[in-house]
């Protein structure tokens, strides 16, 4: 199987600290990470795409300097939400994408559990 | 702009009853179009379809696409409770990222 942890599952933090997420490919090297938040009765929206050894490419609308996104080995990337507020409360969830290994195989992407992060 | 919309929003139905779960998209560069289910936590993987007529099936559940009218559906038969859940329909686009563009999902109830 492909399985991908994320740590923590649940944080409540102050206004105005900052929360690092971690998301890990435990059987499986991932070239690509995904990080989406989903806030109540909404969908998966994209947030950047995590490529390891280079910089990530944010999605339209997402503040690279508030969203630190660090992909420095093929099993680990980790999302850092700086100077949170409120409007941060979300469900942030990453997903991983198998190296491809050289053949032309589609391969799916595998999510983690998510993050429930609560900002007061 | 890529767009993936699903339908219906929500659906309420009794155990034993057939669903169907309909998803039609606009993307530049389509690649493949994925069914997910969304309970508490993160989504699960159910199918993912590439080529337009080729119905994709586990147990109860099956998925067709078709790529010249740019739908897809999922379809449940006899449904149960644990089928309650959020179907989020998702398709990926080819570029740089292969980035997957989602659903607002359809919201599935099932009674007793």
């Amino acid at each position: 199987g492909a399985v991908v942890s994320q740590h923590p599952s649940r944080v409540i933090c102050k206004s105005g600290t900052s929360v690092k997420i971690e998301c890990r490919s435990l059987d499986f090297q991932a070239t690509t990470m995904f990080w989406y938040r989903q806030f109540p009765k909404q969908s998966l929206m994209l947030m950047a795409t995590s490529n390891e050894g280079s910089k990530a490419t944010y999605e339209q609308g997402v503040e690279k300097d508030k969203f630190l996104i660090n992909h420095a080995s093929l099993t680990l990337s980790t999302l850092t939400v700086t100077s949170a507020h409120p409007e941060d409360s979300s469900f942030y969830i990453c997903s991983a994408r198998k190296a491809s290994g050289g053949a032309m195989v589609q391969e799916t992407q595998y999510f983690g559990p998510g993050t429930r992060l609560l900002v007061l | 702009e890529d767009k993936v919309v699903q339908s219906p929003l929500s659906l309420v139905v009794h155990e034993g009853d057939t669903v169907t779960l309909n998803c039609s998209y606009e993307v530049t560069n389509f690649r493949s179009l994925l069914w997910y289910k969304q309970e508490k936590k993160a989504p699960t993987f159910l199918f993912m379809l590439t080529s337009s007529g080729i119905e994709k099936k586990s147990g109860r559940l099956s998925s067709i696409l078709d790529k010249k009218e740019l739908f897809s559906i999922l379809n449940i038969t006899a449904t149960q409770t644990g089928d309650s859940a959020v179907y989020l329909c998702a398709v990926e686009a080819s570029g740089a990222t292969n980035k997957l563009i989602f659903g607002t999902g359809t919201l599935l109830a099932v009674q007793p």
